[in-house]
């Protein structure tokens, strides 16, 4: 079965300073992996995904994420981390079978940003 | 704005009723995804309807079932409610690849 697993349940970060919110992927075949946040009281809201290509993904609100296959890894990470950005963040891996964008999510990691 | 509606967006009710939670999906997708999200239980996969159809099941409960109108609008019935079923529901809609999520339905059971 695809999974992911996100090892830190809580973050702290300076506002200003670099963030890092890990994930790691247990697939059969190739990843399809995505980065969502949510907002209190909101849905989820797509921030970025990696399908194929390069291993660097560019993502919404200056995020991006770096796919390591040899790590398994695909880490969430901004050099610059705002107030604004304290949010829920959720690592998700897709369904393999055709037509199904079924997506499993990880335990999440609460961001929280320092200022 | 996701263009994903879902209502209501609170519901509190008790022990052993039955409730309805209602998804109009995105103008075009023909995919319905529930998901229910507790504290202890992370974000769980429910079911999934693609054009009227289930598609896909994942850990819902028997007293729990679903269904996709001609519409294309989905509703998710929960019966029997117990104190755990506490939870936000959401649902989400499917094109190209990308889960659109509504703004989900917080249901307190007492």
């Amino acid at each position: 079965a695809q999974s992911v697993a996100q090892p830190e349940d809580q973050v702290n970060v300076a506002e200003g300073n670099p963030l890092t919110v890990k994930c790691t992927y247990s697939v059969s075949g190739n990843p399809y992996l995505f980065w969502y946040v949510q907002y209190p009281n909101r849905g989820l809201q797509f921030l970025l995904k990696y399908i194929t290509g390069d291993n660097l993904v560019k993502g919404s609100y200056g995020f991006e994420a770096e796919f390591n296959k040899s790590q398994t890894s695909f880490h969430l990470k901004k050099p610059s981390a705002l107030v604004s950005d304290s949010a829920l963040y959720f690592c998700a891996v897709r369904d393999i079978n055709f037509g199904n964008e079924k997506l499993t999510f990880g335990t999440g990691t609460r961001l929280t940003i320092i200022p | 704005d996701s263009g994903v509606t879902q209502t209501p967006k609170h519901l509190i009710t008790a022990t052993g009723q039955r409730v309805t939670l209602r998804c109009s999906p995105r103008s075009g997708d023909l995919s319905v995804y529930w998901y229910q999200q507790s504290l202890d239980q992370g974000l769980q996969f429910l079911i999934q309807y693609y054009n009227g159809e289930e598609r896909a099941k994942g850990n819902i409960l028997e007293r729990f079932s679903a269904q996709q109108f001609p519409d294309l609008h989905s509703e998710l019935n929960l019966s029997s409610l117990e104190l755990g079923d506490s939870a936000l529901y959401f649902c989400a809609s499917s094109a190209q690849g990308l889960l659109h999520f509504g703004n989900g339905t917080r249901l307190t059971v007492t």
